[in-house]
């Protein structure tokens, strides 16, 4: 399979743990992003790298949110911290760097996390 | 900053009959995405329009993004169930993507 993977698929945590997950992007892409989706809503940018570099942060996102791109391959997604209105589906996704090509984005399966 | 807003928010059809979902900007868009979501699946990418009233087809699918470059539209022609989900329509400058709400399609065989 060559499309983008996410791990775990699912997560239950308690309130006040730490999470990570892990997104792997389409290989060729050196774009990789990160969103968030609630129930009814569509998905919600929080940030995005090229290669290593991490471009954009959204202003809506904690501090409790880090992400990292160590080697401009994989991805992971940290939130410390949690708290009950992290619970959402955490989309990964990835596009080459070029326009109009970095507008049409393979997305993950998501790995949905439920803080309890 | 942008915003997309989508109407209706569902829309629930006889197997056959035609659907279109629209989204306005209050603000002029340099692209505008078409996505569809499954139940239980993640976005998909359907089609990118960056010029000033382009139409693309897609089979049974037609998309128009208005010539003031503020609103798209997605019609999909005698609808099937395989066309069940939610179409969302987002745009983009640097490959951010603001994303609207979504329209929710239900076909009813």
């Amino acid at each position: 399979d060559t499309g983008v993977s996410q791990d775990p698929r699912h997560k239950i945590t308690k309130r006040g743990q730490n999470v990570t997950f892990r997104c792997d992007p389409i290989s060729e892409h050196n774009r990789l992003y990160w969103y968030r989706q609630t129930l009814g809503q569509g998905p919600e940018f929080l940030t995005y790298f090229q290669n290593e570099a991490q471009l954009e942060k959204s202003r809506l996102l904690s501090d409790r949110f880090s992400a990292e791109r160590p080697k401009g391959s994989f991805s992971t997604l940290e939130i410390q911290r949690t708290e009950q209105g992290d619970s959402a589906m955490y989309l990964c996704a990835s596009s080459g760097d070029h326009w109009p090509s970095y507008n049409e984005q393979f997305f993950g399966p998501g790995t949905r996390l439920t803080v309890l | 900053g942008q915003q997309v807003m989508q109407i209706p928010q569902y829309q629930h059809v006889q197997e056959g009959e035609d659907f279109t979902t629209y989204c306005n900007s209050s603000t002029t868009l340099s692209n505008i995405q078409w996505y569809k979501q499954r139940p239980g699946g993640h976005p998909v990418f359907l089609i990118q329009l960056v010029k000033s009233g382009e139409v693309k087809k897609q089979k049974r699918l037609t998309f128009q993004f208005g010539e003031a470059k503020k609103n798209s539209s997605l019609h999909i022609t005698a609808t099937q169930t395989t066309d069940v989900g939610t179409y969302f329509c987002a745009t983009g400058n640097t490959g951010k993507l603001i994303f609207g709400q979504g329209t929710t399609l239900q076909v009813k065989p």
